[in-house]
This record gives structure tokens, sequence and C-alpha cells, in this order.
């Protein structure tokens, strides 16, 4: 089955600074990669996602990339605010399945 | 809409006991699935189903069971509770062939 490694598990930032945070996949037939994020004790909600026929894809100051052949992908969150301080996952499906990563926990300092 | 809603929020079971965790959604979603939360390892697929009468296992399905009568519900059935099935449950829909998946707001369930 397919397996989605994260990292890093903490990331500490300043506010304004970028964040990013990268994933792998095993699955070379995976086709979607959707980004989560989870505020304590808050159910997981989609902040952008990307299919395997596009190689980037841009929401404000969120983008994710996916590089196909190296079965890897990434979120980066430009010009970070407080309230972006949450636990972010990303996740990789082939058909039915989808495989999450472990988490990242991101803290924006003011 | 109300969404993905699930019952109940809380629940603490003795080792053995069976109970069934319930999970709704009016967006009229073919796909249906359970995820459990553990500290440190993201989200597992425990069950899935494609639409009512249909149902298949994710990644950790040993201990649970499900069924898929209607297309609204998606039952989680602990026939007899671990305490290795303390977790954090998570409900979520989305659309056969869509990918936004829609999470309900948790079940956090403790086995003693």
């Amino acid at each position: 089955g397919e397996n989605v490694e994260q990292h890093p598990s903490t990331l500490s930032v300043q506010e304004g600074d970028s964040a990013v945070i990268k994933c792998t996949y095993s699955d070379s037939a995976s086709n979607y990669f959707p980004w989560y994020k989870q505020e304590l004790g808050k159910r997981p909600q989609l902040i952008i996602d990307i299919r395997s026929n596009v190689g980037e894809k841009k929401d404000q100051r969120i983008a994710v990339t996916l590089n196909k052949t190296a079965k890897h992908f990434s979120l980066h969150i430009t010009e970070t605010q407080p309230e972006d301080s949450a636990v972010y996952f990303c996740a990789a499906k082939f058909n039915n399945d989808m495989r999450f990563g472990a988490g990242t926990r991101l803290t924006v300092k003011p | 809409n109300a969404g993905v809603t699930q019952t109940p929020k809380f629940q603490v079971l003795k080792t053995g006991q069976s109970m069934t965790l319930q999970c709704a959604q009016d967006m009229n979603h073919e796909y249906m699935s359970w995820y459990r939360q553990d500290p440190g390892m993201g989200l597992r697929l425990i069950h899935y189903s494609v639409g009512a009468g249909i149902t298949d296992q994710g990644e950790v399905p040993n201990g649970y069971n499900v069924s898929r009568s209607t297309t609204e519900d998606f039952p989680l059935r602990l026939l007899s509770a671990a305490p290795s099935q303390t977790s954090v449950y998570f409900c979520a829909s989305c659309f056969f062939g869509g990918n936004e998946q829609f999470f309900g707001p948790g079940t956090r369930l403790t086995v003693l």
C-alpha cells in the first residue's frame, strides 16, 4: 500500500517568514495530493490540493508543488501569521485509499 | 446543511465492551470513510464505502466492522473494545470520484 512520509514533525518560524513542509509518497499511481490544516481539538480542513497532472498550484499565501518523478510534494506558506499555527497533514490518494503523513506542528511566533 | 455529523463526542468504555460510533452526512455523498487519529501518526483509514451496500477495508480494519444500509449513514462498530483502540475517530465523506473529503467533528474514545 501507499506510504507517506512528512517532514519536519515540528516547525517554528517568525511571523512574516515562510514555512515549507515536505512529503514523499511511495505509490507512483497516486493521483491526488491534498493538504489539511487541523487546529487543536478541531477537525481536519482542506486548505489546498493538487492533482497528478499539475506541477504547481497557488492560493493566496499558500502554494503546493508536486514532483511526480521524485514522488514528493511540498506545501509553501508565505508571510506567515500567528493564525497559521496548527498541525498540517499531507496525504496521497490512489483509487479510494487515502494515506496521510504523520503531521507537522507549525508554530508562528509573533 | 449539517454536513458530516458524529455521535457521541466523547465515550469511555471498558475492555471487552461493544459500541457503535455514528456518522451521518446530508450532502448526498457516495463515498464515506472512517479514520482514527493517534498522536504522531496522522490519520489512518479504517474502512470506507463507495455507496449503499458496499464497504471495504482500509489500512487498519482489524477490530472494527462497518455497514452502509443508506447513503446518509455509515456506523462504525467495535465488537470487543481494547485499550489499543483508544483514539480520536473521524468520519469523512465526498462525492465518488471527487477528492475533497469533508470531516466530521470527531469522537474521542477511551478504552480502559
